[in-house]
Formats: C-alpha cells, sequence, structure tokens
C-alpha cells in the first residue's frame, strides 16, 4: 500500500464549471476525511466518513459542495458552479478510527480562474 | 466544538537556535499528532502520542503530551533551515469525534 493517493493533483477551471476530485485512502482505513488549505493556513475540515456513511458536513460547506464514499473505499468530492473563491488545496485523510491520527494525501490544488 | 489552539503562530529563527512550539485545548483528546507540511504538499505525521505526560524523540525534535491530555509541546534542538515548514497539531478522540486540527506554526529556519 502506497498510502493515501489524490487525483489530480493539480486542476485548473473556469468559473462555472464543475469538479471532481478522487481520494483512495489507505485500504484497511475505515474513516476517511475532506480537508481544505489556503496557504500558510491549517487545514479546515469539510467532511468525513465512518466506512461508507458521512458523519458530518462542516457548515462552512455549501450546498455546491458533495462528497461520497459509495462502497466505503474510494471518495469523491464535487464543486458544482465553482467561485474563485474555491481555490485552495483539497486534501484527503484516512485513519483508523482508534484515536491513532490521520495519514494524508498530497492534496488537489484547486485554481478557479 | 473543539478547538487547538498553537502558539506562536510564526517564527523565524537563526540556525542552531532551539524553539518549542504550543498546542493548548479546554478538550480532552485520546491522542494528540504533530505534523510537518511543506508548500505544495500534504501535511506528514510525525508522531502520535497517546499517555498522558508521555514524552518521544524522533532525532532532534521532542513531543510531550500533557498530563491531562489536553495540551502538547513540540521542542527543536539546534533547529537546521530543513526543518522549515508548517507544524500542525491534531487531536483526536476517538469514537466517532472528527479529528481537529490547530491553527499551524509556520517555522523558518535561516541560515
Amino acid at each position: 500500500d502506497t498510502g493515501v493517493s489524490q487525483d489530480p493533483r493539480h486542476k485548473i477551471t473556469k468559473r462555472g464549471q464543475n469538479v471532481t476530485f478522487r481520494c483512495d485512502p489507505i485500504s484497511e482505513h475505515n474513516r476517511l476525511y475532506w480537508y481544505r488549505q489556503t496557504l500558510g493556513q491549517g487545514p479546515e475540515f469539510l467532511t468525513y466518513f465512518q466506512n461508507e456513511a458521512q458523519l458530518e458536513k462542516s457548515r462552512l460547506l455549501s450546498d455546491r459542495f458533495s462528497a461520497e464514499r459509495p462502497k466505503g473505499s474510494f471518495s469523491t468530492l464535487e464543486i458544482q458552479r465553482t467561485e474563485q473563491g474555491d481555490s485552495a488545496m483539497y486534501l484527503c485523510a484516512s485513519s483508523l478510527g482508534l484515536g491513532g491520527g490521520a495519514f494524508f494525501g498530497q492534496g488537489t490544488r484547486l485554481t478557479v480562474v | 466544538t473543539q478547538l487547538l489552539e498553537q502558539s506562536p503562530q510564526f517564527l523565524s529563527i537563526q540556525e542552531g537556535e532551539n524553539l518549542t512550539v504550543y498546542c493548548n485545548s479546554s478538550s480532552v483528546f485520546s491522542s494528540l499528532q504533530w505534523y510537518r507540511q511543506e508548500p505544495g504538499e500534504g501535511p506528514v505525521l510525525l508522531v502520535t502520542v497517546v499517555t498522558g505526560g508521555e514524552v518521544k524523540k524522533l532525532k532532534r525534535l521532542t513531543f510531550q503530551f500533557g498530563d491531562a491530555r489536553k495540551d502538547s509541546s513540540l521542542h527543536i534542538t539546534a533547529a537546521q533551515p530543513g526543518d522549515t515548514g508548517l507544524y500542525l497539531c491534531a487531536g483526536d478522540s476517538g469514537g466517532y469525534q472528527k479529528v481537529t486540527f490547530g491553527t499551524g506554526t509556520k517555522l523558518q529556519v535561516i541560515p
């Protein structure tokens, strides 16, 4: 297992377009997190899953954002009608959910022009 | 809502100096993690501390978990330019609680 994998690493899109990111967690990890991070700041929680169940979604997340983890393995994060303010690094992490911490992917850098 | 406050937010020091970064919360965590992040990359897990009062060492880095498991510190001895980065603490309460991240400490070590 090579760790948490995110695809794509970089995405440039025009304002108003939809984008979808994928995250493949560490295989035995049942918990998967999505975070957003802007330059120099700590990761901002978006949502997380325990297996296929979405347990919590940040109130900061508008209706344009949706995340799925259909089979409890990989996850997708979709942003509809992108805005310039959506430009950020989107990080995915996974964990066993046993208090041992989370492991991160390398992130997807989104630029909305 | 669980909050983790890190201090200082920014630190610029000369190579060879020592430094300490603090991570404080009013919440109790079952474990606490420290991460280091370089620009354009995801955070990399450095250490997990689990037991109150626990001290872990990773080369020139020393991590301590507070007795009450609400706070932690990271001490770097003889800092080097390669230590430059964003240091993040994160608390994991276990159960169905999410991992909560601190506000981050941006460290710059000047050669």
